[in-house]
C-alpha cells in the first residue's frame, strides 16, 4: 500500500484558479473510480470535499471540482479565496477493501 | 446532530495496549460502515481500518494488521479500535469517520470525529 504521490505545495492569488494532482498507479487510482479529496485546515478534522473522481457532496462549492486521466487524478479550484488556504489530500480505493491516501498538498493563498 | 465523539487517547510506552472508543450519535450506527484514519503530527493522513455496519467484515491497512483490532457495538453506538504492540510510529491523532450522504462510495467520508491522540514513548 504504497501512499499516492502529491506535489507538497501550491499557490495561487485571489481569485485565480489552481489544479493540484494526485498520481498513483493502475492498481488504485487508475483502477478505480473512487477518488476523494479532503481539505484540512490546521488542529480541524478533515472535510470531503469530492467524493467519486468528481461528486461535489452538499454544501460544497462549486469552485472545487474534481477529474482523473489515467492514473492521476486532480482537483481544481476556481475563483481562490483566503479560506481555502487548507492542506488537501487524495485518496483511492486500491481493491481488497484497502485505501491509500496521498502525502498531502498545502495550498498558499498569496 | 450528526455527531462522532472519540476517547481513550493518551500516553503508552512501546510494547504496550490502548483502546480508543468512538460513540455516534444522529444517525442510524447499525447501518454505517464505520472507520479509523490517523494523522501523525505534522504528517499526512493514513487509512487504518474499516468496518461494516453489521461488524461482520472488518478490513486493516498493512501497517497495523496484526496488531489493532476494529470492533463494533450496534447496541451503544460505539465503534472501538484495540491498539496493542504500540510503535513509536503509531504516535497519531486517530479520527473515526464514517459515511451518511455518500453511503455507497469507497474511501468517502462525510463525518468525522474531532480525533484523539495517541503517543507512545518510553
Amino acid at each position: 500500500q504504497s501512499a499516492l504521490t502529491q506535489p507538497p505545495s501550491a499557490s495561487g492569488s485571489p481569485g485565480q484558479s489552481v489544479t493540484m494532482s494526485c498520481t498513483g498507479t493502475s492498481s488504485d487510482v487508475g483502477g478505480y473510480n473512487y477518488v476523494s479529496w479532503y481539505q484540512q485546515h490546521p488542529g480541524k478534522a478533515p472535510k470531503l470535499m469530492i467524493y467519486e473522481v468528481n461528486k461535489r457532496p452538499s454544501g460544497v462549492p462549486d469552485r472545487f471540482s474534481g477529474s482523473k486521466s489515467g492514473n492521476t487524478a486532480s482537483l481544481t479550484v476556481s475563483g481562490l479565496q483566503a479560506e481555502d488556504e487548507a492542506d488537501y489530500y487524495c485518496i483511492s480505493y486500491a481493491g481488497n477493501n484497502n485505501l491509500v491516501f496521498g502525502g498531502g498538498t498545502k495550498l498558499t493563498v498569496l | 446532530e450528526v455527531q462522532l465523539l472519540e476517547s481513550g487517547g493518551g500516553l503508552v510506552q512501546p510494547g504496550g495496549s490502548l483502546r480508543l472508543s468512538c460513540a455516534a450519535s444522529g444517525f442510524t450506527f447499525s447501518k454505517s460502515a464505520m472507520s479509523w484514519v490517523r494523522q501523525a503530527p505534522g504528517k499526512g493522513l493514513e487509512w487504518v481500518s474499516g468496518i461494516s455496519g453489521s461488524g461482520g467484515s472488518t478490513y486493516y491497512a498493512d501497517s497495523v494488521k496484526g496488531r489493532f483490532t476494529i470492533s463494533r457495538d450496534n447496541s451503544k453506538n460505539t465503534q472501538y479500535l484495540q491498539l496493542n504492540s504500540l510503535r513509536v510510529e503509531d504516535t497519531a491523532v486517530y479520527y473515526c469517520a464514517t459515511k451518511i450522504a455518500v453511503a455507497g462510495s469507497k474511501g468517502a467520508f462525510d463525518i468525522w470525529g474531532q480525533g484523539t491522540m495517541v503517543t507512545v514513548s518510553s
